[in-house]
């Protein structure tokens, strides 16, 4: 099967930028996809990106696409003790409409 | 208001029990999808739905079954034959027309084997 990997946790200050990386396997996706589970709960759609673009800014949140080397990564500006939660990034696996996870990394604000 | 609803939140099954976990989606989605959660892990298909009366095994559909009766409720069984049933159990949908994958998800049930 497909393999989205990512790191396991990032440990950030209140008010500080964090940045979340993923490496996605399936050159051809279309979309990629970020979510935020907070504890005990569903996932949330955080943003996506279109496989023809670099960058979507959208508020606090930034992504940036290196389609070359198969990297996704997310930044959070001025990050809050609520983004604390597990941040998953997410592909479409070839020929079905499913997703396939990452690992998830668990992002730790401290105050 | 329109969601994706799962019950019971937590569940307690005994081993060699069939028990069905809950989902019901007011969204007017054709898909619908099941993963498993387990802790520092990602999520694993475990089947999905892209019309009523239709459904596919994803990854890890051994010792599970779906029924997709209505386009709205897609309930899923953990049969006995499930090794190791103990899990947080995710259902999402999702349209299925256009290029995105969005997938909306519910709060979760936490299932555990006693």
């Amino acid at each position: 099967g497909e393999d989205v990997e990512q790191s396991l946790f990032l440990s950030v200050r209140e008010g500080d930028s964090s940045v979340i990386n993923c490496t996605y396997t399936d050159s051809s996706s279309t979309y990629l996809y970020w979510y935020k589970q907070e504890p005990g709960a569903g996932l949330q759609l955080l943003t996506y990106i279109f496989s023809n673009m670099d960058m979507k800014q959208d508020q606090r949140l930034t992504v940036l696409l290196n389609k070359k080397d198969k990297h996704l990564s997310l930044r959070i500006a001025d990050t809050q003790t609520g983004d604390s939660a597990i941040y998953f990034c997410a592909e479409p696996p070839p020929g079905r409409r499913a997703l396939t996870f990452g690992s998830g990394t668990r992002l730790q604000v401290q105050p | 208001d329109g969601g994706i609803t799962q019950s019971p939140k937590y569940l307690f099954r005994k081993e060699g029990q069939n028990v069905t976990l809950s989902c019901e989606q007011n969204l007017n989605h054709d898909a619908m999808y099941w993963y498993r959660q387990d802790p520092g892990q990602g999520l694993r298909l475990i089947y999905y739905s892209q019309i009523v009366n239709d459904f596919q095994k994803g990854d890890i559909a051994e010792g599970y079954s779906v029924s997709r009766e209505k386009k709205e409720s897609f309930p899923l069984t953990v049969t006995s034959a499930q090794k190791n049933p103990t899990a947080f159990y995710l259902c999402a949908s999702s349209i299925t027309s256009g290029r995105t994958n969005e997938q909306f998800f519910g709060p979760g049930t936490r299932l555990t084997v006693l």
